[in-house]
């Protein structure tokens, strides 16, 4: 079946320790998303890729960065992990821009911070 | 900007009864209007969407919803709950974009299901 895959389900870093969370997909959408969920709150859309162009929401601290190598697979990179960045984050895909259309959701990568 | 309000944090219902998630929106054109559900620990799960056309909707796992333009509202009914629905439920508006079809989603509404 076509889907969202992110890898690990689980991640556990050091404060300030770099982390990279994964997301690949199989559904060959353009747009790929990457949100933060913290408990019992909405997903927070922190940036999104349509192909190649990057898009970041204006309140994404300057603390996670995003790369996408190719259409199947998008890299979120916290590179110096707070505890306040411990979270759900959620990767979505969607098939094209500009019109009505669906946003897959992977499993999600819960990440501790300790 | 389009907005999402949900009202209703917790909602308790016992096994068998009826349920009515509610879900108001705010949003200056036509309204794409979604429903997720998130399982424990899961990723979000489309139940059922709104693009146009007919304005009840139904879609998976039982559900159902309505789109009232004249209320700007897209509430969820199941008419019989089962234990397994017990999750969060996410309402959310969609709107197209130069570089993406971007969701608001609503607070959320916690579903605990009693047997």
């Amino acid at each position: 079946d076509a889907m969202v895959i992110q890898n690990p389900r689980y991640q556990v870093t050091q404060f300030g320790k770099p982390v990279t969370l994964s997301c690949s997909q199989t559904l060959n959408h353009n747009v790929m998303y990457w949100y933060q969920q913290k408990s019992s709150q909405a997903p927070k859309l922190l940036f999104h890729y349509y192909d190649k162009d990057f898009n970041n929401e204006a309140d994404t601290p300057d603390n996670f960065q995003s790369r996408r190598p190719n259409t199947s697979f998008c890299f979120l990179d916290i590179r110096s992990p707070g505890l306040g960045d411990a979270a759900m984050y959620l990767c979505a895909t969607s098939r094209d821009p500009g019109v009505p259309d669906t946003q897959y959701f992977g499993p999600g990568t819960r990440l501790t911070v300790l | 900007a389009q907005s999402v309000t949900q009202p209703d944090i917790h909602i308790t219902v016992s096994e068998g009864a009826s349920l009515e998630l509610r879900c108001n929106y705010s949003y200056g054109a036509t309204p794409y209007l979604f429903w997720y559900v998130q399982s424990p620990g899961q990723g979000l799960q489309l139940l059922l969407k709104y693009f146009s056309g007919d304005t009840l909707v139904q879609g998976i796992k039982g559900f159902e919803a309505e789109f009232k333009r004249s209320q700007s509202s897209f509430n969820l009914r199941k008419p019989s709950v089962h234990w397994s629905d017990a999750a969060e439920y996410f309402c959310a508006v969609g709107a197209g974009g130069n570089a993406g079809n971007m969701l608001t989603f609503g607070g959320g509404t916690r579903l605990m299901v009693k047997p």
